[in-house]
C-alpha cells in the first residue's frame, strides 16, 4: 500500500461546479497535510494546510480530514478553467517525519 | 521577498557529462529540500538540509548523485556521468524549518536534458 494515494484522474467539472480531490494516507499518527497545485510546467505552489479533524475554508476552497478515516479532500467550489492542473496531496508521515507526496489528481474544467 | 530561486532553468547536457544545479533558498530559511520530476510522474525525494548538514540522503539514485550546502544558504546538486534517465525537472524547496507542519515552498526548477 503507497503511504499517500490518490485518483490519478483525470476529473472532468464542467465550471462551476464543485470540483472533489481526495486523498488517503497509511500512517495514523500523520499530524499534517498540505494540498498544493501544480500547473502542467510549473513547480507545485500551496493551496492549503489542514491540521486538525473537520473542515478548513480559504475562498473558493475547502480541506476536509477525517483522522479516523486517514482521508484528506479539497473541495474546489465555482471552478474555474483557470483551476486545471494537478493537485499533490502531501502528507508528513513515517517515522522519519518525511513529508511523503501522492502522485498527484488531474484536474480538468470545462468552460 | 524574494522567492526560492534555482539556476540553470534549463540544461542540455551529453551523456557522460557532470552537470552542476543551482538552489537559493529563500532567506532565513534553514531545511531545503530536493526532488526530482520526471514527465508525467510524481515528486521523487532525493534529500534534505537542515542547515549544512543532510540527515537523510536516502532518495538518492546512485552514488554519481550528491550534494552539498555551505553557510546555512545555497546548495548544489552535482550530477556525474549523467545518463540519459536523468533527465527530468529537479525541483528545490525550502521551509523555515525541518518538522512536522513546515510548509514547503517551491523554485521554479531546473529542466535536465541528457542527450
Amino acid at each position: 500500500q503507497k503511504e499517500v494515494e490518490q485518483n490519478s484522474g483525470p476529473l472532468s467539472v464542467p465550471e462551476g461546479a464543485i470540483a472533489s480531490l481526495n486523498c488517503t494516507y497509511s500512517d495514523r499518527g500523520s499530524q499534517s497535510f498540505f494540498w498544493y497545485r501544480q500547473y502542467s510546467g510549473k513547480s507545485p505552489e500551496l493551496i492549503m494546510s489542514i491540521y486538525s479533524n473537520g473542515d478548513k475554508e480559504d475562498g473558493r476552497f475547502t480541506a476536509q480530514l477525517n483522522k479516523a478515516s486517514q482521508y484528506v479532500s479539497l473541495l474546489i467550489r465555482d471552478s474555474q478553467p483557470s483551476d486545471s492542473a494537478t493537485y499533490l496531496c502531501a502528507v508528513y508521515a513515517g517515522n522519519n517525519r518525511k513529508l511523503i507526496w501522492g502522485l498527484g489528481t488531474s484536474l480538468a474544467v470545462n468552460p | 521577498g524574494a522567492g526560492v530561486s534555482q539556476s540553470p532553468s534549463n540544461k542540455v547536457t551529453e551523456k557522460g557529462k557532470d552537470v552542476e544545479l543551482r538552489c537559493d533558498p529563500i532567506s532565513g530559511h534553514t531545511a531545503l529540500y530536493w526532488y526530482r520530476q520526471s514527465l508525467g510522474q510524481g515528486l521523487e525525494f532525493l534529500i534534505y538540509f537542515q542547515g549544512n548538514s543532510a540527515p537523510d540522503k536516502s532518495g538518492l539514485p546512485s552514488d554519481r548523485f550528491s550534494a552539498e550546502r555551505t553557510g546555512g544558504s545555497v546548495s548544489t546538486l552535482t550530477i556525474q556521468r549523467t545518463q540519459q534517465e536523468d533527465s527530468a525537472v529537479y525541483l528545490c524547496a525550502s521551509s523555515f524549518q525541518v518538522g512536522e507542519g513546515e510548509t514547503q515552498y517551491f523554485g521554479p526548477g531546473t529542466r535536465l536534458l541528457v542527450l
